[in-house]
């Protein structure tokens, strides 16, 4: 079974500095992993995801995440944290040619401090 | 706007009850997810459904029933419904469940049981 391990239920970053946002993954085959933003009272969107090829994955709102087989990890990253990225995230992990169900971590609270 | 629809966005009703919570999948897309988000289990995948058949499931209540109709809608049913059941339901849909294909959440449907 695969599992996700989201690390810090609450981060804060003053905008315009880095934003950081931790997950590793566990998975006994090659996995798809994925970033979905949850705004406040909102679906679920999103960000990014990787499946095969490229490690250094690129998504919408200028986030980006880079998959690392030896550290298990999938970290997201915006290089200047918008007022507007304030939300919760979801780093979620599927197993390749199965059902596709999503495992989902526990989530990231993102506050940004003006 | 993901296009996936979820009906109703709120719901109020007491215990022992019994809802139907209603999800229009995206067009084209054949595999309907159901999830439950709530404060002490985070984000549960209930069940998966492809093209009318189920495909699996996940943490889902025997109280709890889905099933996906020729048109490809679904719907969820909880009954003997108890104050534990108040979440946020989601409704997902993907198009080939084998590759990697982006799983496109609706908004969700609130459940308050009083």
């Amino acid at each position: 079974a695969q599992s996700v391990t989201q690390l810090g239920s609450h981060v804060s970053v003053s905008e315009g500095a880095l934003v950081l946002l931790r997950c590793n993954y566990s998975s006994s085959v090659p996995p798809y992993l994925f970033w979905y933003v949850q705004y406040p009272n909102q679906g679920l969107q999103l960000l990014l995801k990787y499946t095969t090829g490229a490690t250094l994955v690129k998504g919408i709102n200028g986030f980006e995440a880079e998959f690392k087989k030896s550290e298990t990890s999938f970290h997201l990253t915006k290089p200047s944290a918008h007022m507007s990225d304030a939300a919760e995230y979801f780093c979620a992990v599927s197993v390749p040619f199965g059902n596709e169900k999503l495992t989902f971590g526990t989530g990231t609270r993102l506050t940004i401090i003006p | 706007d993901s296009g996936v629809t979820q009906t109703p966005k709120h719901l109020i009703t007491a215990t022992g009850q019994r809802v139907t919570l209603r999800c229009s999948p995206r067009s084209g897309d054949l595999s309907v997810y159901w999830y439950q988000q709530s404060l002490d289990q985070g984000l549960q995948f209930l069940i998966h459904y492809y093209n009318g058949e189920e495909r699996a499931k996940g943490n889902i209540l025997e109280r709890f029933s889905a099933q996906q109709f020729p048109d490809l809608h679904s719907e969820l049913n909880l009954s003997s419904l108890e104050l534990g059941d108040s979440a946020l339901y989601f409704c997902a849909s993907s198009g080939d469940p084998f590759s990697g294909n982006t799983i496109y959440f609706g908004e969700g449907s609130w459940l308050t049981v009083v």
